[in-house]
């Protein structure tokens, strides 16, 4: 089993749909979580890290779960630029002290006029 | 703030060659650095963990006798694929995480290495 397991998509929505996206992961131990995006060929930019409390800012909503060990991303009145790829990331602490961030492979969104 | 540089950009290479690249965190001092290696429509893969003044700490499967990595400041990791082969192509990403920061990442621009 993955680590960390995304629906890879692709999502093929409408502009201004309202689109969600899970990630799972399997280390309770796992302590931080974050949202990237990465466009084609281009590096992974933090998007927003996610909180117990949930965070939001502007259309987009993160939700963590940990006692079912699930992220979400919720993306609202979706645009065109928002097609990318988005990562679910969780970092977890080592015996040694060390933070090891994990990757989902990604889950693909296509935004159509 | 925070910005990663990666140099150079794009390398192409023949096989058998050595390429070097470099991962510099401009504006911060950086803890810790991560290697990773992005084969085309698939996830990131963490090659190595770089922490400055010791030894890279390796994932599984990755050999550290063909991926060097020496992390000689708090600003500057540097990867080195040694003898090349075209199964090496591929995406190098470094990322940098900030002294005393959060456990927030942040990447360089990659290095898109091919070996024919």
């Amino acid at each position: 089993r993955k680590e960390v397991e995304q629906d890879p998509g692709p999502f093929n929505v409408p502009e201004g749909a309202t689109v969600a996206f899970n990630c799972t992961y399997s280390n309770s131990a796992s302590q931080s979580f974050f949202w990237y995006r990465q466009d084609c060929r281009k590096e992974p930019k933090l998007l927003m890290s996610v909180y117990s409390s949930g965070n939001e800012d502007g259309r987009f909503t993160a939700q963590l779960n940990r006692a079912s060990q699930y992220i979400s991303l919720l993306i609202r009145d979706s645009k065109l630029s928002d097609s990318a790829t988005y990562l679910c990331v969780v970092t977890t602490r080592l015996p040694g002290g060390s933070y090891i961030p994990t990757f989902g492979r990604g889950t693909s969104l296509i935004v159509h006029p | 703030g925070a910005v990663v540089s990666q140099h150079p950009s794009w390398v192409i290479c023949k096989s058998g060659t050595s390429v070097k690249i470099e991962c510099r965190s401009l504006d911060f001092q950086a803890t810790t650095m991560f290697w990773y290696r992005q084969f085309p429509k698939q996830s990131l893969m963490l090659m190595a963990t770089s922490n400055e003044g010791s030894k890279a700490t390796y994932e599984q499967g990755v050999e550290k006798d063909k991926f060097l990595i020496n992390h000689a400041s708090l600003t500057l990791s540097t990867l080195t694929v040694t003898s090349a082969h075209p199964e090496d192509s591929s995406f190098y990403i470094c990322s940098a995480r900030m002294v005393g920061g959060t456990n927030e990442q942040f990447f360089g621009p990659g290095t898109r290495l091919t070996v024919l």
